[in-house]
């Protein structure tokens, strides 16, 4: 079975500048989360889909939004893309119960000049 | 103060050493532990999930939680050089998916 997929890989941009990242999720799982992966910060909770809405959300400000299609692929933006918005960003599926363990994929690294 | 504290190390063992890795936590609302593993470069990949106080074994990876100390710990044995990597502890309450990460130990396993 296919893991979890990001898209792209790298990303390089300026500041001011928005982006969008792609998650493809393992087949099955209605349930994806994204985290902010940073050396000083560590990973950070961003926001979890279930089922095209939001589930929960962790503590970052409104420029880091995100969404979910009805095939479970899930979408995150940031815009005014600020020099500490470089990061690496995971996303993690799962199949969405309380008890559920989440499989994550080998990000997206984002640098901010 | 972080919710999840870990020592970052970086820790050097020798290859066949037993590793302990440990994580402290101050909510005490965690009801679900789980380590990771994180090779550089790479996304975290799960090792252990545990629910429960108490010991979970599989293969040559235990994990340990003490609710009652807020403490949880992975015991690696005979380590390989293929360990090199950082180890991450992550919890969750009941509800949704939201896992608070500690910040990692890196764990080199010299041949």
């Amino acid at each position: 079975k296919a893991g979890v997929t990001q898209t792209p890989r790298y990303l390089i941009k300026t500041r001011g500048q928005q982006v969008t990242l792609s998650c493809s999720p393992i087949s099955g799982h209605r349930s994806v989360s994204w985290y902010q992966q940073t050396p000083g910060q560590g990973l950070q909770f961003l926001f979890e889909y279930f089922s095209e809405t939001q589930r929960n959300k962790g503590n970052f400000p409104g420029r880091f939004s995100g969404r979910q299609f009805s095939n479970s692929r899930s979408e995150m933006n940031v815009s005014t893309l600020e020099l500490g918005d470089s990061a690496l960003y995971l996303c993690a599926s799962s199949f969405g119960d309380l008890t559920d363990t989440q499989y994550f994929g080998p990000g997206t690294r984002l640098t901010v000049l | 103060q972080k919710e999840v504290e870990q020592d970052p190390g970086p820790l050097s063992v020798p290859e066949g050493a037993i590793v302990s890795l440990n994580c402290t936590y101050s909510n005490s609302a965690f009801q679900y532990f789980m380590w990771y593993r994180q090779y550089s470069r790479k996304g975290p990949e799960l090792l252990m999930y545990t629910y429960s106080s108490g010991n979970k074994e599989d293969g040559r990876f235990t994990a340990q939680v003490d609710k009652s100390s807020k403490y949880i710990s992975l015991f690696i044995r005979d380590s390989q050089p293929s360990d090199s990597a950082t180890y991450l502890c992550a919890m969750k309450v009941d509800a949704g998916n939201m896992l608070t990460f500690g910040g990692g130990t890196r764990l080199m396993v010299k041949p």
